[in-house]
């Protein structure tokens, strides 16, 4: 069975600019959720999507936003960007609660 | 805020020594415990889990201790290999606004030392 991807797996943008990341689940998985990974604050939850509809958000500004779509398969919008902004950001995926979540690999942004 | 506060930072073992990270937490609601491990380049990984109804849990090297009553809980890899170099973040489940969240610890940098 597949895992969980991730495109692109690095990113080099400028502030301002906006950037659009993918994530397809695992086959059967009707959950995604995303996190920001930093040095010093280590996973920040993002939001989370179930069935193409937010179910859960973090406290991140409304630069950052998702959406899911029908085969499961979900992006994330992260507009004007900062360079504060510079993370991993990580896509997770499981079939219904937090028993297991399986994780993908990450894309590496960079705000220059 | 629901938190989870891990300790240390980052950790360093000789082959063969006992790795012991700690978590503590503040809400009482909190019903699922797991630790994830995560290699450089990839994505974390769940390593084992716990519920608060048992105090600890074992799978192979790896045990997890639970003292519900100090709301503490620690990840104890046993015969530490230098394989094991790794980021260990600790979590928590809860309930918030009605939604399930994972919240985590912000992470233990181990090197296993050869």
């Amino acid at each position: 069975k597949a895992g969980v991807t991730q495109t692109p797996r690095y990113l080099i943008k400028t502030r301002g600019q906006q950037v659009t990341l993918s994530c397809s689940p695992i086959s059967g998985h009707r959950s995604v959720s995303w996190y920001q990974q930093t040095p010093g604050q280590g996973l920040q939850f993002l939001f989370e999507y179930f069935s193409e509809t937010q179910r859960n958000k973090g406290n991140f500004p409304g630069r950052f936003s998702g959406r899911q779509f029908s085969n499961s398969r979900s992006e994330m919008n992260v507009s004007t960007l900062e360079l504060g902004d510079s993370a991993l950001y990580l896509c997770a995926s499981m079939v219904g609660s937090y028993n297991e979540q399986f994780f993908g690999p990450g894309t590496r942004l960079t705000v220059l | 805020q629901q938190q989870v506060k891990q300790s240390p930072q980052s950790l360093i073992v000789q082959k063969g020594g006992i790795s012991i990270i700690n978590c503590a937490y503040e809400n009482t609601a909190f019903d699922y415990f797991p630790w994830y491990q995560q290699f450089p380049g990839k994505g974390p990984a769940l390593l084992i889990a716990i519920r608060p109804d048992v105090s600890e849990k074992k799978e192979g090297r790896f045990t997890i201790s639970f003292n519900k009553s100090a709301k503490q809980f620690s990840l104890h890899i046993m015969d530490s290999q230098p394989g094991d170099s790794a980021t260990y973040f600790c979590a928590a489940r809860g309930t918030q606004g009605g939604s399930e969240k994972l919240v985590f610890g912000k992470g233990t940098k181990l090197t296993v030392n050869p």
